[in-house]
């Protein structure tokens, strides 16, 4: 299909670990990306990978790339108060002799105290 | 480093009437990018410019809406005769570069204009 899939919503304990999973579509996707959006702002990278790796960890985050299955997953180790908000998957996908970011339906994280 | 900025945060118009956005992308981008995020979804792109030409527009829905970057710098995006449909949030990205190569061109986001049609 040509959407990008997320469950809409996960719910974790403060201090728990949270695992946000996505579904993408293209294959030859070159890069994957996860933004963190905080009510009334915009989308903020929080990390990317690249198609040739399949894991990248940065401090409190883990990527996984399961190319075969086009699926993508992003760990938050330790989860905070203010890890809360909604985190969108996209794929960059060529387009026409272009490039574009296709995003997910996004993810909203909520920390149970 | 200032981010991009957009104006209005907030707006409110009954269908029919029309809007116009703006979008100040950080200094020295030279890739614009105007996105609809309608609510519970993710954003979708509507237009890109490479400096003041446009490299995609094939999501915009051009009996309506149109947009510009004169001087590729500040760009406009304007809805007329707006829908109701068109409530959404129209968030504005810029990035250093267009896509290519082994960068990860990060796209930078402004806060957002929230558009209520009535």
């Amino acid at each position: 299909g040509e959407d990008v899939e997320q469950s809409l919503f996960l719910s974790v304990r403060e201090g728990d670990s949270s695992v946000i999973n996505c579904t993408y579509t293209d294959s030859s996707s070159t890069y994957l990306y996860w933004y963190k959006q905080e009510p009334g702002a915009g989308l903020q990278l929080l990390t990317y990978i690249f198609s040739n790796m399949d894991m990248k960890q940065d401090q409190r985050l883990t990527v996984l790339l399961n190319k075969k299955d086009k699926h993508l997953s992003l760990r938050i180790a330790d989860t905070q108060t203010g890890d809360s908000a909604i985190y969108f998957c996209a794929e960059r996908r060529a387009n026409f002799g272009n490039e574009k970011l296709t995003f997910g339906t996004g993810t909203r994280l909520t920390i149970i105290p | 480093e200032a981010g991009v900025a957009q104006s209005p945060r907030y707006k409110i118009i009954e269908k029919r009437q029309s809007v116009a956005f703006w979008c100040n992308p950080i200094s020295g981008h030279a890739t614009l990018y105007w996105y609809q995020q309608i609510l519970g979804q993710g954003p979708k792109l509507l237009i890109q410019f490479q400096n003041n030409g446009v490299v995609d527009d094939s999501q915009l829905p051009k009996d309506r809406f149109s947009a510009e970057r004169l001087k590729g710098v500040d760009s406009t995006l304007k809805i007329q005769p707006a829908k109701l449909e068109d409530s959404a949030v129209y968030l504005c990205a810029s990035s250093l570069d267009i896509w290519g190569g082994s960068s990860y061109n990060e796209q930078f986001f402004g806060p957002g204009t929230r558009l209520t049609v009535l």
